[in-house]
């Protein structure tokens, strides 16, 4: 009865691959957001779709690409990876298109490692 | 530039003793999240406050915020070993939440 999942959990992967980390809420909700945070525990919003529509894009480098298939999944492929794209990921989703507005649940992360 | 600033950025406390942590933030908001995070899992919501609230309570902990001075304060009474966490603030305010850096508590038995 996971409310928000990521796969894979860890991911330890050499640079220049490419990679997909795997979405999924079962919340019922709209919106569904990325997030990446550092090694000192920053968390900064990387991207946030509604209903399959994206609705935020901050500035995140083109090699990031998410994809929402249905208003449930939200995927996130990174092209050439970087040392640099080391962090956690965290999917997030909330029931208001307004992100600022509602309470957002998050998934349990996903640990990129690029070597 | 990052919304909120917590503070203290690191806390240390006896089990059962009250944890205060405060949180800055620079423009105008909807209303203050805070979140609570331990180690190696996701952020879990603890409480909402609207910008028209002043003051928040659900169960030991207890939200205040002060518009006028652009901060909020999460207290967390009668700690308990469980409680230690990573603590962050978050802003709402136009179509995003912007979090803060933090606050890592450590209660100890």
């Amino acid at each position: 009865d996971t409310a928000v999942s990521q796969t894979p959990k860890y991911l330890v992967t050499q640079m220049g691959n490419d990679k997909s980390i795997k979405c999924e809420q079962n919340l019922g909700h709209d919106t569904m957001y990325w997030y990446k945070q550092d090694s000192k525990k920053f968390l900064k919003i990387m991207f946030s779709y509604n209903n399959k529509e994206l609705i935020i894009n901050e500035t995140v480098p083109n090699r990031f690409s998410p994809k929402s298939p249905d208003k449930a999944h939200l995927n996130l492929h990174i092209n050439s990876l970087e040392l640099g794209d080391s962090a956690v990921y965290f999917c997030a989703s909330s029931q208001d298109v307004v992100a600022g507005q509602d309470t957002q649940y998050f998934g349990p992360g996903t640990r990129l490692t690029v070597l | 530039s990052q919304q909120g600033e917590e503070d203290p950025q690191a806390l240390s406390i006896q089990e059962g003793e009250n944890a205060t942590m405060n949180c800055s933030y620079k423009t105008s908001i909807n209303n203050l999240q805070w979140y609570r995070q331990n180690s190696g899992r996701g952020l879990v919501h603890l409480i909402l406050i609207r910008s028209n609230e002043r003051e928040k309570h659900s169960g030991r902990l207890r939200v205040t915020l002060d518009t006028s001075k652009k901060s909020s304060s999460l207290l967390i009474t009668a700690s308990r070993a469980a409680d230690t966490a990573s603590y962050f603030c978050a802003t709402g305010g136009g179509n995003k939440l912007t979090f803060g850096t933090g606050t890592q508590l450590k209660v100890e038995l």
